[in-house]
């Protein structure tokens, strides 16, 4: 098993409607979870970051963490086409140890 | 303030010969990761230094890589001698080393192509 899964896609969701990507981990002990956003051929960047049960919004963003389930999610309101792009979903046991990256979930904001 | 910076951002090589890839962390970061990205796969984690000692390289594949950190600022990942599984893209990411989450921030990469 996978230490954090997530389904390959493409996910496709008409623009201006809520993109959720769904991420589950398999590590009880893992803290914090992050989101980053990879676009073809670029850098991933950091778009969210959790580690407290609950809701975390940032602008169109909203993280979701439930530890007693080990899932993670990312919900995009109102989602644009520049938000076409591959979202990692990532874990990691505490803030000196490795990051743990899921394989990705294509994003594709059809106009 | 400048980001994570990788350098060269492309690198060609024989099958055999010596690369040698640089990174450059974000001023104060003690935290500085290596990943890998192999065509249609996931990032895959190499090793992990906190300042200038390896703290976690489980992630190397074999003793042809070779991960330094100089005095805990910039790190190089030299690869001897090269294979042609060893294209693909090699990133760098650093982060703070105090409190309960860190962010860990990318470099732009070096796409590494063996032939």
């Amino acid at each position: 098993q996978k230490e954090v899964e997530q389904n390959s896609g493409p996910l496709s969701v008409p623009e201006g409607a809520i993109a959720s990507l769904n991420c589950t981990y398999s590590d009880r002990v893992s803290q914090s979870f992050f989101w980053y956003r990879q676009y073809s051929g670029k850098s991933p960047e950091l778009i969210m970051s959790i580690y407290s049960n609950g809701d975390k919004e940032d602008g169109r963003f909203t993280a979701q963490l439930n530890k007693a389930s080990q899932y993670v999610s990312l919900l995009i309101r109102d989602s644009q086409p520049s938000d076409s792009a591959t979202y990692l979903c990532a874990a990691q046991y505490s803030s000196a140890s490795k990051i743990i990256f899921g394989s990705g979930t294509r994003l594709s904001i059809r106009p | 303030e400048a980001g994570v910076t990788q350098f060269p951002s492309h690198s060609v090589i024989e099958k055999g010969q010596t690369v040698t890839l640089r990174c450059d962390p974000i001023s104060g970061h003690d935290n500085l990761y290596w990943y890998r990205r192999v065509m249609g796969k996931e990032i895959k984690f190499l090793l992990h230094f906190v300042k200038e000692s390896k703290q976690d390289e489980s992630g190397m594949p074999n003793n042809r890589f070779l991960a330094e950190r100089t005095g805990g600022t910039y790190s190089t990942l030299k690869v001897q001698p090269a294979e042609l599984e060893d294209s693909g893209v090699y990133f760098c990411a650093s982060s703070q080393g105090s409190g309960y989450i860190a962010e860990a921030f990318f470099g732009q990469g070096t796409r590494l192509t063996v032939v």
